[in-house]
């Protein structure tokens, strides 16, 4: 089915390990985004991407790095992970244009950060 | 000052009320309007769309953005249980700066049967 979908759904690592969280979309959008949602912080910004090859910092990329070599695909990658980052991740998309300012969320990647 | 504020709730009526959920927000740059509804442990989901200022209707549910007073609102009509969720609000549109999301923290419903 059309759509973006994540993985995994939900995630237990340690302080210290690296984790990647995969993002997948099927509508060929230009534009991919990754929020971290949080009690008393909402939705805050980690990255962006404009297109393939192209990605830049949101509002919160400390510790976070990104890599997007297909249209399709906007993998999240925790370098070395810390309980700070304890949090539920959502990519999304929009296609481009000023037509296309809506932004469609995957189902979200619960992470525990022990 | 936060750029979008929105009450968090919770906001609990009985099943067939008409529910208004509000945001304010205070960059008048701001051209696209949106309404999310978020199920517990769910991604938002899109609900409403609008440009600029208006009225827009899509069955029981009702979207205004007022711009000159920076204010947009979420009309629920005979509302179900099934409406409980957290509604999110969040604008776009900044000149220069398209990709730029803004969201309110998000208003808890509960309806009740």
């Amino acid at each position: 089915d059309a759509g973006i979908t994540q993985s995994p759904r939900y995630k237990i690592t340690e302080t210290g390990r690296q984790v990647t969280l995969m993002c997948h979309q099927t509508w060929s959008h230009s534009y991919m985004f990754w929020y971290r949602q949080d009690l008393g912080h909402g939705l805050r910004l980690i990255y962006y991407s404009a297109a393939a090859d192209i990605t830049d910092k949101g509002e919160v990329p400390d510790g976070y790095v990104v890599s997007r070599s297909k249209t399709e695909n906007f993998p999240l990658t925790l370098e070395s992970a810390t309980r700070s980052q304890t949090s539920v991740y959502f990519c999304a998309s929009k296609g481009q244009g000023a037509a296309n300012e809506k932004l469609f969320f995957g189902s979200g990647t619960q992470l525990s950060v022990l | 000052q936060k750029e979008v504020e929105q009450d968090p709730g919770p906001l609990s009526v009985p099943e067939g009320a008409i529910v208004s959920l509000n945001c304010t927000y205070s960059n008048s740059a701001f051209q696209y309007f949106m309404w999310y509804r978020q199920y517990s442990r769910k991604g938002p989901e899109l609900l409403m769309y609008t440009y600029s200022s208006g009225n827009k209707e899509d069955g029981r549910f009702t979207a205004q953005v007022d711009k000159s007073s920076k204010y947009i609102s979420l009309f629920i009509r005979d509302s179900q249980p099934s409406d409980s969720a957290t509604y999110l609000c969040a604008m776009s549109g900044e000149r220069d700066n398209f990709n730029k999301f803004y969201f309110g923290s998000g208003t808890k419903l509960n309806v009740k049967p």
